[in-house]
Order: C-alpha cells, then sequence, then structure tokens
C-alpha cells in the first residue's frame, strides 16, 4: 500500500531553534499534504494543507509565520517550527491522499527544552 | 460544519471478548465519508475503511466489522473475539471538502 514517510521521528530541540519536518511520499505523488498536530491523549487537529506549487492554506488559530510550510515537488513537504518554545512540544503528523483513504506518516514527536 | 463524538474514552476488555467502539457524527452535507483509524502505541495511524455516505452496507474484515446507520448517525466499530495486538487508540472521522474532523479517540486495551 501507500507509503508516507516522516522524519525525523523524534526531535529535542532548545527553545528558540527551529526545527524542520519532512514528509515524504512514497511511490506515489501527493499534490497536497496535511499536517496534524495531536496533544496528549487528544485529537488529531488540521494545522494547515500543503498545496505543491503554491501557497499552504492555514487553519484559523495557526500562526502561519511559525510553523512555516514548503511543498516544493509531488512527494515532499517540509513543516518547520520557527523559534520553537516549549508550548510547541506535541506530536505532528503528515498525511497524503491515497485511495481508497488517506495514509498518514508514523508523526514525529517534538520536545521543546 | 462537522463533529464526530467518541463517547467511549477507555475501554478495557479480556482477550477474546468481543468490543465495540461506538461513532457518532454530525453533519450537514450529504455527501461525505467516514473513516476508522488505529493508532498503535507507536504513533502512525493505521487506515481501516472508508465508507461514503451513499453506501450503508455493514462491512466485515476478519475479526473487524462496522456497522453503519444514516438514521441514527453512527458509525460503530466492532472487535471479535480481541487481541492483545488489538491494543490502541482508535479514531473516527468524518471527511468532506478536503478535511477530516477526527473524534477524540477511543483508548482500547485489550488485556491478555
Amino acid at each position: 500500500g501507500a507509503v508516507v514517510s516522516q522524519h525525523p521521528s523524534r526531535v529535542i530541540c532548545k527553545s528558540g531553534t527551529s526545527v524542520k519536518i519532512e514528509c515524504r511520499s512514497l511511490d506515489f505523488q501527493a499534490t497536497t499534504m496535511f499536517w496534524y498536530r495531536q496533544f496528549p491523549k487528544q485529537s488529531l487537529m488540521l494545522m494547515a494543507t500543503s498545496n505543491e506549487g503554491s501557497k499552504a492554506t492555514y487553519e484559523q488559530g495557526v500562526e502561519k509565520d511559525k510553523f512555516l510550510i514548503n511543498h516544493a515537488s509531488l512527494t515532499l513537504s517540509t513543516l518547520t517550527v520557527t523559534s520553537a518554545h516549549p508550548e510547541d512540544s506535541s506530536f505532528y503528523i503528515c498525511s497524503a491522499r491515497e485511495e481508497p483513504g488517506y495514509t498518514f506518516g508514523s508523526g514525529t514527536r517534538l520536545t521543546v527544552v | 460544519a462537522q463533529k464526530v463524538t467518541q463517547a467511549q474514552t477507555e475501554i478495557s476488555v479480556v482477550e477474546k471478548e468481543d468490543v465495540t467502539l461506538d461513532c457518532v457524527y454530525e453533519t450537514r452535507d450529504t455527501t461525505y465519508y467516514l473513516f476508522w483509524y488505529k493508532q498503535p502505541p507507536s504513533g502512525e495511524l493505521v487506515f481501516l475503511i472508508r465508507r461514503n455516505s451513499f453506501d450503508e452496507q455493514n462491512e466485515i474484515s476478519g475479526r473487524y466489522s462496522w456497522n453503519f446507520q444514516k438514521s441514527t448517525s453512527s458509525f460503530n466499530f466492532t472487535i471479535t473475539a480481541s487481541q492483545v495486538v488489538d491494543s490502541a487508540v482508535y479514531f473516527c472521522a468524518s471527511y468532506n471538502f478536503n478535511k477530516f474532523y477526527f473524534g477524540s479517540g477511543t483508548k482500547l486495551n485489550v488485556k491478555p
């Protein structure tokens, strides 16, 4: 089946630094990818929709200058958490559409210390 | 807007028991999709099933079965003869216009 590869799986960074998370579709092209955030024991909340070759669409309340999304090719979308703070610590997960369902990456657990 | 409710926060069963995870959705759309995903401790979301709003046929896949009832806006998931490997958080979700609306998830603990 379709696979979405997400890296890194875990990252610890210092407050104030930036962290880049990659999401790759393997063996299929994804013109649209989605980025979610999941707090502990909570559901997934859509942060933004990443569109290849154009600007991402952010959900209400998500700071686009803080969560930079780049979708430069049909198989790669990146999420950069800029000037990270401890409250940005969370589980971030991407997904892409591949019939019959949407395939999700394995997630990235970000810890900001 | 759409909304998905999974009233059961956590369920514990003993291996080989049957268990049903409830899912109730709200939508004003006539066309929509419903999904179930499994999230094991490792974190990835594993696709289980997709149903479109025009297909109310129940589905069975091995030990898994799904009951879609538009009259009650429910899309319940039953695991027959549960196994320890079924332990995970299960999410029900509705989808339309490129957006997922996830329920809060039900954590299933299957004890040996």
